[in-house]
């Protein structure tokens, strides 16, 4: 599993919360990302981190926001979460650049 | 930003027939192009990726090819058989970028 853990694996949140995803890793490495998946959507890019502290915007980052004080924790929130951000998020680490991601089991988020 | 346009979005072939699967990116700066395999209820995992100064590359049963000049980069299957069925995912990373975008995906199914 490439040495990630994302927590919990399953959610069920009320609109209009906040939520926090967590993705953890053992491998020590520099990239790390956060994406969700939809039906008839693929994989769309929320965010990434280069480094710590170090974080940019992916392609749909409206409604979320991350964090990364340690190398190993990549955190996702969702400030007030909306059923459209009813989704499976997936986390992912990447050892170096123009190398494979390879991702985490996945966070399945309902928002009722 | 990067573009990735994936067709089609479903296959349906017979056991030991051929498919192909088609992307075109939009940044003639992107370098690197990995393909995906996701299960159903599992994590998408890297089947085989191929960089921007190879024209070819195929491992087994599975090739990808690559025009950088078209600017699209397809994957073939061969001799398929019925665990082949799954949803598979082109992605396209510029030279030196972070972000790893991805197409929308092809749902393959292999009869027997």
């Amino acid at each position: 599993d490439a040495g990630i853990t994302q927590s919990p694996r399953h959610k069920v949140t009320e609109t209009g919360t906040p939520v926090t995803l967590r993705c953890h890793q053992t491998e020590n490495h520099r990239y790390m990302y956060w994406y969700r998946q939809d039906p008839g959507h693929g994989l769309r890019l929320i965010h990434y981190s280069y480094g710590v502290k170090d974080t940019d915007k992916g392609e749909v980052s409206d409604g979320y926001s991350v964090s990364r004080s340690k190398t190993e924790d990549f955190l996702l929130t969702l400030e007030s979460a909306t059923s459209s951000q009813t989704s499976v998020y997936f986390c992912a680490i990447r050892p170096e650049l123009n190398s494979p991601l390879h991702f985490g089991n996945g966070t399945r988020l309902t928002v009722t | 930003g990067e573009n990735v346009e994936q067709h089609p979005s479903t296959l349906s072939v017979q056991e030991g027939d051929s498919a192909v699967i088609k992307c075109t990116y939009s940044d003639s700066a992107s370098n690197y192009f990995p393909w995906y395999k996701q299960e159903l209820g599992k994590r998408p995992q890297l089947i085989i990726d191929i960089r921007s100064n190879v024209g070819e590359k195929k491992d087994q049963r599975i090739a990808v090819t690559l025009n950088k000049t078209a600017k699209h980069f397809s994957l073939h299957i061969t001799e398929t058989q019925p665990e082949d069925s799954a949803v598979y995912f082109c992605a396209a990373s510029r030279q030196a970028g972070t972000a790893l975008i991805f197409g929308k995906g092809t749902t393959l199914s292999v009869s027997s």
